[in-house]
């Protein structure tokens, strides 16, 4: 079945510490995007990326990187920057570059502060 | 400013009853709506989409959204409720990047 998958699901950071979230979809899928989740707050937009070796900034992006080496690939790197990284993170993906088709969405990794 | 409001946080409602959560939306030009719905610890997941034509979208699950653009709304609809349909339900508007509503956590009582 193709789709997404995020891991690890749960993930714990210690104080000065970088961390990995990963991100692969088997949808063939062009566009990608990385989402944080707060209670109340919907969906921020971290990084997106609409084509293998590019990607932009979204509208959090401080203290978050990311890259697209690959087309199935965006994985997300929580940096010691990121000061309040205790959230929900979501990949998405869209066909082509995402112009009015829907996402689609992982099952999100936990990240929680240690 | 390109947005979304979801006006109510949560909405209750009988199981068999029909359902309504709102949306409104501020975008120049056409937009491109969307419903997602995402059960605890899950992703979100698709449900239907207006891109153009008709004002009343069906989608999955029983869904379907009537798109009002003098009033620019994209409400969602379900003739009868089921307790399964509790749950978080996001609009999201298209234009060069996807922008989401805060949300409105749907429950169904039996």
């Amino acid at each position: 079945d193709g789709g997404i998958t995020q891991s690890p699901k749960y993930l714990f950071r210690k104080e000065g510490q970088n961390v990995t979230l990963s991100c692969e979809q088997n949808l063939n899928h062009d566009a990608m995007y990385w989402y944080r989740q707060d209670p109340g707050q919907g969906l921020r937009l971290i990084y997106y990326s609409q084509i293998v070796n590019d990607f932009q900034k979204g509208d959090i992006a401080e203290g978050y990187s990311v890259s697209r080496e690959k087309k199935e690939s965006f994985p997300l790197t929580v940096t010691s920057a990121q000061k309040n990284p205790t959230a929900f993170y979501l990949c998405a993906s869209a066909e082509g570059q995402g112009l009015n088709q829907p996402q689609h969405f992982g099952d999100g990794t936990r990240l929680s502060i240690l | 400013a390109q947005s979304v409001a979801q006006p109510e946080d949560q909405v209750n409602v009988a199981e068999g009853n029909p359902l309504t959560v709102k949306c409104t939306y501020s975008v120049s030009g056409n937009p491109y709506l969307f419903w997602y719905v995402q059960y605890p610890n899950r992703g979100l997941q698709f449900l239907l989409k207006y891109i153009t034509g008709d004002n009343l979208v069906k989608g999955s699950y029983g869904f379907e959204a009537e798109f009002n653009k003098s009033q620019t709304s994209f409400h969602l609809k379900k003739p009868s409720a089921l307790v399964s349909d509790s749950a978080l339900y996001f609009c999201a508007v298209k234009t060069y990047k996807y922008i989401f509503g805060t949300g409105t956590r749907l429950k169904v009582l039996a």
